[in-house]
């Protein structure tokens, strides 16, 4: 069965550091999300992504936050400068366009010291 | 703002135990319904969603969840639960309007089942 895939499982970084974290979707999927899950906290809605653009995003996503498909297989997020409080687990996900379900990936749990 | 709320977020069961989630949303219009299980060290995993049509949705693993719309729930239910159900369990919607689709979640009800 197809899957999304997350890579790095595990980043640790410097506070000021830019960080990308990385994720397949499934093959023909069409929109594309990130989510994070700070310890202890709801997955939070950051952003998604359709037809080579951002169609939403959240009060979270500022402009420290960038998403990218550069190849399209590729979906990544790149957080320019980390702060202590992205410390989180970021969860990709991906959903054709019919139906709705969303396929979340394993995620990657980011440290920020 | 939309918001989903989990009424538990810690239940201790037995096996055998059966199992009521509580989720309800604050939505007024159409939504899109889930539930997604995260067992320890995994990923999540979708149980059952409701798009449209008979309220009452069956997942996989026996789950099975109820969208009564005049009180904005949508609870999940399992008639005898077992050990390997130990999990979090997440209730998400997303509204049926939207075109993204993004997912708002609740806080999450961790399950823990006692051999």
């Amino acid at each position: 069965e197809p899957e999304v895939t997350q890579t790095p499982s595990h980043q640790v970084t410097q506070m000021g550091q830019e960080v990308i974290l990385r994720c397949v979707p499934i093959s023909n999927h069409l929109y594309f999300y990130w989510y994070r899950q700070i310890l202890g906290q709801k997955v939070e809605f950051l952003v998604s992504f359709y037809n080579n653009e951002i169609s939403e995003k959240s009060e979270i996503f500022d402009d420290q936050f960038s998403v990218e498909r550069p190849d399209g297989s590729n979906f990544t997020l790149k957080i320019r400068s980390t702060k202590l409080e992205d410390s989180a687990m970021y969860f990709c996900a991906s959903r054709a366009d019919s139906p709705y379900e969303q396929y979340f990936g394993p995620g990657t749990r980011l440290t920020v010291t | 703002a939309q918001s989903v709320s989990q009424h538990n977020h810690h239940v201790i069961l037995s096996e055998a135990a059966s199992l009521e989630l509580g989720c309800n949303y604050s939505y007024g219009g159409t939504v899109n319904l889930f539930w997604y299980v995260q067992y320890p060290g995994q990923h999540l995993q979708l149980l059952l969603k409701y798009f449209s049509g008979d309220p009452l949705v069956k997942g996989i693993k026996g789950f099975e969840a109820e969208f009564i719309k005049s009180k904005f729930s949508f609870n999940l239910r399992k008639p005898s639960v077992q050990w390997s159900d130990t999990a979090e369990y997440f209730c998400a919607v997303s509204r049926g309007s939207s075109n993204t689709g993004k997912l708002i979640f609740g806080q999450g009800t961790t399950l823990q089942v006692k051999p």
